[in-house]
């Protein structure tokens, strides 16, 4: 199975800081690789798809780069309402795997 | 409106079984590859199987060891897993979602359903 790994496992920031989030595959999963959002007591939401594509509705602050084993998560500008969890999740291969998360914290 | 709703989800004991529920509505099941993902209390994502568009494969993550059975019903735009031998590690917050065309991201999910395996 394909492991992915997420860092750092929390991080806190200011409302306006540029925050990137990191995501590392076992083996390369090509620029099949997901981000989700997620906030207390809710579904997860997806925010980029193909490793950099923005999903439909999802601010432009947030994008996503990187293929192979390597990928990273940007938020420009955060602002009150991104503070939450983080999780990144290959569709390369079956069984697919999710990263343990990265929480994003009011500093 | 594209949605998705599961149920079934309980209190079981140990050793026990329970066929949790998804039913599709605004899309078809069939036009998609359907997946169930889980969620632990406080802990992060695990992504549980999936089922393909026309139903012919079906995957599972390791740790399901042929306990888990993921089934659909077109004719009622449903999606199934059956659960069973549970232990207290499946108990969680299990979701359903659709994988998005060609790229199989999850674009939609339900609310969820939960099970607590405890004696």
């Amino acid at each position: 199975d394909i492991q992915m790994t997420q860092s750092p496992p929390s991080v806190s920031a200011n409302v306006g800081d540029r925050l990137t989030l990191t995501c590392r595959a076992s083996q390369s999963v090509s620029n099949h690789l997901t981000w989700f959002q997620q906030k207390p007591g809710k579904a997860p939401q997806l925010l980029v798809y193909s490793a950099s594509t923005l999903q439909s509705g999802v601010p432009s602050r947030f994008s996503g780069s990187g293929s192979g084993t390597d990928f990273t998560l940007t938020i420009n500008s955060l602002q009150p309402e991104d503070f939450a969890t983080y999780f990144c999740q290959q569709t390369h291969a079956m069984p697919r795997t999710f990263g343990q998360g990265t929480k994003v914290e009011i500093k | 409106e594209v949605q998705l709703v599961e149920s079934g989800g309980a209190v079981v004991q140990p050793g026990g079984s329970l066929r949790l529920s998804c039913v599709a509505s605004g899309f078809r099941i069939d036009d998609y590859t359907m997946h169930w993902v889980r969620q632990p209390p406080g802990k992060g994502l695990e992504w549980v199987s999936a089922i393909t568009w026309d139903g012919k494969k079906t995957h599972y993550a390791d740790f399901m060891r042929g306990r888990f059975t993921v089934s659909k019903d077109s004719g009622k735009n449903s999606l199934f897993l059956q659960v069973n031998s549970l232990s207290p590690d499946d108990t969680a917050l299990y979701y359903c979602a659709r994988g998005i065309l060609g790229y199989d991201s999850l674009d939609v999910w339900g609310q969820g359903t939960p099970v607590t395996v405890s004696s």
